[in-house]
C-alpha cells in the first residue's frame, strides 16, 4: 500500500464547475497535510495547508480533512483554465526533526473551457 | 524576495559520469530539502539539511549520492557514477522553520537528469 494515494486522472471538469481532488495516507499518526499545484515544467507551489479535522477555505479553495478516515481533500470552486494543472498531495508526521513529505503521485487536472 | 533556484535546468550525460546539481535556497532559510521524482512516480525525499548538517539523509539511494552544504548557504547533490535508473527530475526545497505546523516548504523548477 501506498503511504499517500492519489487518483492520477486525467480529470476534466467544465468551467465554472467544482473540481474535486482526493487523497488518502496510510499513516494514522500524519499531522500536516499539504496541497500542490505544479505546472508543467515548474516548481509545486504550495496552495493549502491544513492540521485539524474539518473544512478550511481560502478564496476558491477548500481543503477538507478527515483524519479518522485518513482522507483529505481539496476543492476548486469557479474552476478556471488556469486551474489546469496536476495537484500533489502531500504529508507530513509530526516528529521533530523529520520535516520531510511524503507525496502521492498527483491528480492531473483540466479546465474544459 | 528571490525563490528557490536549482542549476542546471536540464542534464543530460553518459551512464558512468559525474554530474553535479546545485540548488540556491531562499535567503534566510535553514532549512534545505532534495526530493526526486522519477518518471511515472510520486516525489521522493532524499534529504534534509538544517544549515550546514544533515538532519535527515533516510531518503538517499545509495554511496552513489553525495549531497554537502559547505557554509550552509547553498547545496550540491553529486551523482557519482551515475546510472540509468537515476534519470528522473530532482527538486530542492527550503523552508525557514522546521518542527512547527507553519514551517512551508518552497520548491525549486528542479534539474531534469536523463542518463543515457
Amino acid at each position: 500500500q501506498k503511504e499517500v494515494e492519489q487518483n492520477s486522472g486525467p480529470l476534466s471538469v467544465p468551467e465554472g464547475a467544482i473540481a474535486s481532488l482526493n487523497c488518502t495516507y496510510s499513516d494514522r499518526g500524519s499531522q500536516s497535510f499539504f496541497w500542490y499545484r505544479q505546472y508543467s515544467g515548474k516548481s509545486p507551489e504550495l496552495i493549502m495547508s491544513i492540521y485539524s479535522n474539518g473544512d478550511k477555505e481560502d478564496g476558491r479553495f477548500t481543503a477538507q480533512l478527515n483524519k479518522a478516515s485518513q482522507y483529505v481533500s481539496l476543492l476548486i470552486r469557479d474552476s478556471q483554465p488556469s486551474d489546469s494543472a496536476t495537484y500533489l498531495c502531500a504529508v507530513k508526521l509530526p516528529h521533530f526533526g523529520n520535516e520531510k513529505l511524503t507525496f502521492g503521485t498527483g491528480t492531473r487536472l483540466t479546465i474544459i473551457p | 524576495e528571490a525563490g528557490v533556484t536549482q542549476f542546471p535546468s536540464h542534464s543530460v550525460i553518459e551512464k558512468g559520469q559525474t554530474v553535479t546539481l546545485r540548488c540556491d535556497p531562499i535567503s534566510g532559510h535553514d532549512n534545505l530539502y532534495w526530493y526526486r521524482r522519477v518518471m511515472g512516480k510520486e516525489i521522493k525525499f532524499l534529504l534534509h539539511f538544517v544549515k550546514e548538517s544533515k538532519q535527515d539523509e533516510s531518503g538517499m539511494p545509495n554511496n552513489r549520492f553525495l549531497a554537502e552544504r559547505t557554509g550552509g548557504t547553498y547545496s550540491t547533490l553529486k551523482v557519482q557514477p551515475a546510472e540509468l535508473e537515476d534519470s528522473g527530475v530532482y527538486f530542492c526545497a527550503s523552508s525557514r522553520l522546521a518542527g512547527g505546523h507553519t514551517d512551508t516548504q518552497y520548491f525549486g523548477p528542479g534539474t531534469r537528469l536523463t542518463v543515457l
